[in-house]
Parts: C-alpha cells; structure tokens; sequence
C-alpha cells in the first residue's frame, strides 16, 4: 500500500493554464505539506495544513491555492502557470509535533511551457 | 531566525570510502534535526533523526550526533557503496513542529 500518493506524475502544460495536483495520504497522519523542489534540488516548504486548517503558508504567489477537503487529502492548486513554475512538487504528511517523521510522496513533475 | 547549512557538493567517492557531509544549525530553542535521502526519481524518505543534544541517529551504517555545543548534525558512514548514491538532506524542525527548514543538499555518487 502506498503511504503517500500523488496524482499525476507527469504534467506537462502550456503557460496560462490552470492545473492541479492530488495528494492523499493513508497513515492516518494529522498534518500534510506542499514543498517546491527547483532544478538544482532545493526544497522549499509552501504550505502545511493540521487537520484541514492551515498553519503555515510560506510567501508563495496567490495563484497556488492549497484545498484540503479531508485530513487525508490535500490538494494544489496552480493558477495561471508561468515558465517559473517548473519544478516537481512533493506532497509529505507527518503528525503534528516536534520531532515527527514526514513521509513524502512521489512528486509530481510539472513542466510549464 | 531558523537555518541549515549544509555542505555543497557534489560528492564523489569510491565504493568502500568514509563518507562526512557535514551540517550545521542555526535555532532557537531545541530543534529536532534530521537527515532525509532521495534516491534518483523519488521522493524524500527518512534516514536518521535526533530530538534532543547528544542523542546520535543511526540506520543502514550512517550515523549522525546531534551537538549542541558546535551546532552539528553531520553525516556520516565508515564504508560507502554504490547504492547509497544518492541526494542527502540536512533538516531541522523546530520543538513546536511547525517550522521546517531544510538544507540545500549535498549529491553523493559513489563508484564502484
């Protein structure tokens, strides 16, 4: 069983458009995250959510919008796309404390053209 | 304010080679700190952690102490094989949990 999954893992897509990327995880975890890997491996968090609710939302323009309908879930949105947005996005889910493990997924490769 | 620095690479070494990557931290208060690996084409999975000074992280022949005095979580293993090629993460997560900082990475091949 996959712990932590990402739909989909590949998206190729013209600049302008809107896309969005799924996450689900099956740990029972109560905390999930978005991070931002750029081509040269850096990570950057961009948002975490506890039980549905945010509690960190880094500076990330506001044309990704993070939903989470369940704490299973937590999905991204990406409006307009630009050539910057280019990355792979990872989606991990931890519980919420110091000293937690985060378990990540997959990642999704974005490519904007 | 919360870092990691960690050291650049990329690393190259022969199989069988002791391997350091060395991190260091800014904090405050008592982090956690962690080592994360990513294999090539996968996400990040958990190699060792510590949650409090002096405590030293272990798994598959790495091993890492967390030392207050120096700031340091430095990584390391006394005999590298090809299959540990991969991207290392320094990390550091504050008491509360709620901030995440991670370092820039350090890629490490290892030939036969």
């Amino acid at each position: 069983d996959t712990a932590v999954s990402q739909t989909p893992k590949y998206l190729v897509t013209q600049m302008g458009n809107d896309k969005s990327i799924k996450c689900e995880q099956n740990l029972g975890h109560d905390t999930m995250y978005w991070y931002k890997q750029d081509s040269k491996k850096f990570l950057k968090i961009m948002f975490s959510y506890n039980n549905k609710e945010l509690i960190i939302n880094e500076t990330v323009p506001n044309r990704f919008s993070p939903k989470s309908p369940d704490k299973a879930h937590l999905n991204l949105h990406i409006n307009s796309l630009e050539l910057g947005d280019s990355a792979v996005y990872f989606c991990a889910s931890s519980q919420l404390g110091g000293g937690e493990t985060q378990y990540f997924g997959p990642g999704t490769r974005l490519l904007v053209l | 304010g919360n870092s990691v620095t960690q050291m650049e690479g990329p690393v190259t070494l022969s199989e069988e080679a002791f391997l350091t990557i060395n991190c260091t931290y800014t904090a405050t208060g008592y982090p956690s700190l962690f080592w994360y690996v990513q294999y090539p084409g996968e996400g990040l999975q958990l190699l060792l952690k510590a949650t409090k000074a002096d405590d030293k992280g272990s798994n598959k022949g790495f091993e890492a102490t967390y030392r207050k005095e120096t700031t340091s979580f430095h990584l390391e293993k006394g005999s590298v094989q090809v299959s540990d090629s991969a991207v290392y993460f320094c990390a550091l997560q504050s008491r509360t949990g709620n901030q995440f900082y991670f370092g820039t990475g350090t890629s490490l091949t290892v030939i036969p």
